[in-house]
């Protein structure tokens, strides 16, 4: 099963401000890469996927994750952020040779956006 | 269209009862998931349904834990003899195969 490692729990920021949130898998095995995102008090969201294709892939709200197989690592950005992304952010990986396409979470990053 | 639903969305029991978790998956969406959420956690995988079987329940703690999906629809998780360690947020999502997986709200379990 994969690890996921998200290196930052909390995150603070300043409205306006880039964010990265950084996340590392395991293995360089054929991979689908996800960020989910929970906004407080609600479920969670599909914020973007990797499948296949761009390595380079992007939300309708401004964030962007690039996938680097060398580096196993799909980090999230954002160039400038609003008090709404206040949120926790979830990394999550699939194997698609494991026929189950199971999610391996990781640890979840905080992210509090100030004025 | 409705999305993932779960009912309760809090339950609270004492040690050594036995609970049941109800998920109603996307209409349509032939593959469900449970996973399971502790406080500081991103969640963990439990099982994952095809149709009606349990096509991988290697994530399932114990045998104190099971689940069901006789019509290939609605999901029951069930627990026996909870204990205090299993309180924690259970998560159902549904995909259309290998496609993306929408998550419902949650159930939050609290073991007394």
């Amino acid at each position: 099963a994969q690890s996921v490692t998200q290196l930052d729990s909390q995150v603070p920021v300043f409205e306006e401000a880039p964010v990265e949130l950084r996340c590392n898998y395991s293995s360089s095995v054929s991979v689908y890469l996800f960020w989910y995102v929970q906004y407080p008090n609600q479920g969670l969201q599909l914020l973007l996927k990797y499948l296949s294709g761009s390595t380079l892939v992007e939300s309708i709200n401004g964030f962007e994750a690039e996938f680097n197989k060398s580096q196993t690592s799909f980090h999230l950005r954002k160039p400038s952020v609003h008090i709404s992304d206040t949120a926790e952010y979830f990394c999550a990986v699939s194997d698609w040779g494991s026929n189950d396409y199971k999610l391996s979470f990781g640890a979840g990053t905080t992210v509090t956006v100030r004025a | 269209g409705a999305g993932v639903s779960q009912t309760p969305s809090n339950k609270v029991t004492e040690k050594g009862k036995y609970v049941e978790l109800r998920c109603d998956p996307i209409s349509g969406h032939t593959a469900l998931y449970w996973y399971r959420q502790s406080l500081g956690q991103g969640p963990e995988f439990l099982i994952y349904f095809q149709g009606t079987g349990a096509a991988d329940d290697s994530g399932l703690p114990n045998d104190r834990f099971f689940a069901v999906r006789p019509e290939g629809s609605v999901s029951t998780l069930k627990i026996q003899r909870t204990e205090r360690g299993d309180s924690a947020v259970y998560l159902c999502a549904s995909s259309l195969a290998t496609d993306t997986q929408y998550f419902g709200p949650g159930t939050r379990l609290t073991v007394l």
